[in-house]
């Protein structure tokens, strides 16, 4: 089954640029899909088909998939984006959605 | 506005099974695939189910195929997710998300209902 796999932390400054890393068997062939999840709530997209993002997210979040890695960026972050993040793709080898490992983002 | 309610979850001795009922409205209902997702105490997301908009199309993960079934009903706006011969590693907060818009399997889940507990504990 297609795994993705995700650092289990990240820690950054305020004001500085976090960078969450998914790894996948040639992922950057699939779309990408990035949530955000903070402690007793529903998780919330953040970032889909790779780089797109909803209504109400914040310009500072961003995404880029090539090769075997994707990356979610958070620039110029803040207090309020300490959180767990998950990518997504859907498997169409297996035809199953898959989940990355998850990502703490802890802001110094 | 987009609301997503699940109910239905509790405590349920292993074996035993558990109906999940997830109640939709604030979009037309019968256009979007529907999802199940769950999480366990401390641990991270995993996929359950998904079910296309006219129930054509169903998937399951690998850990609940054969126990779990997934179904809709478009008429009553309403997700369900039965759930049989349940085990200790079912137990888990699980979540209704719908599809972000009406697209494809490799659609991103863009509404999510706050979740409902499942225990599974004698």
């Amino acid at each position: 089954s297609y795994v993705l796999t995700q650092p289990p932390s990240v820690s950054v400054a305020p004001g500085k640029t976090a960078r969450i890393t998914c790894g996948g068997n040639n992922i950057g062939s699939k779309s990408v899909h990035w949530y955000q999840q903070k402690p007793g709530q529903a998780p919330v997209l953040v970032i889909y088909y790779d780089s797109d993002r909803p209504s109400g997210i914040p310009e500072r979040f961003s995404g880029s998939n090539s090769g075997n890695t994707a990356t979610l960026t958070i620039s110029r972050v803040e207090a309020g984006d300490e959180a767990d993040y998950y990518c997504q793709v859907w498997d169409s080898s297996s035809d199953h959605r898959v989940f990355g490992t998850g990502t703490k983002v802890t802001v110094l | 506005e987009v609301q997503l309610v699940e109910s239905g979850g509790g405590l349920v001795k292993p074996g035993g099974s558990l109906r999940l009922s997830c109640a939709a409205s604030g979009f037309t209902f019968s256009s979007y695939s529907m999802n199940w997702v769950r999480q366990a105490p401390g641990k991270g997301l995993e996929w359950v189910s998904s079910i296309s908009s006219s129930s054509s199309y169903i998937y399951y993960a690998d850990s609940v195929k054969g126990r779990f079934t997934i179904s809709r009903d478009n008429a009553k706006n309403s997700l369900y997710l039965q759930m049989n011969s349940l085990r200790a590693e079912d137990t888990a907060v699980y979540y209704c998300a719908r599809d972000f818009m009406p697209c494809s399997t490799s659609c991103p889940l863009g509404y999510w209902g706050q979740g409902t507990l499942v225990t599974v504990s004698s």
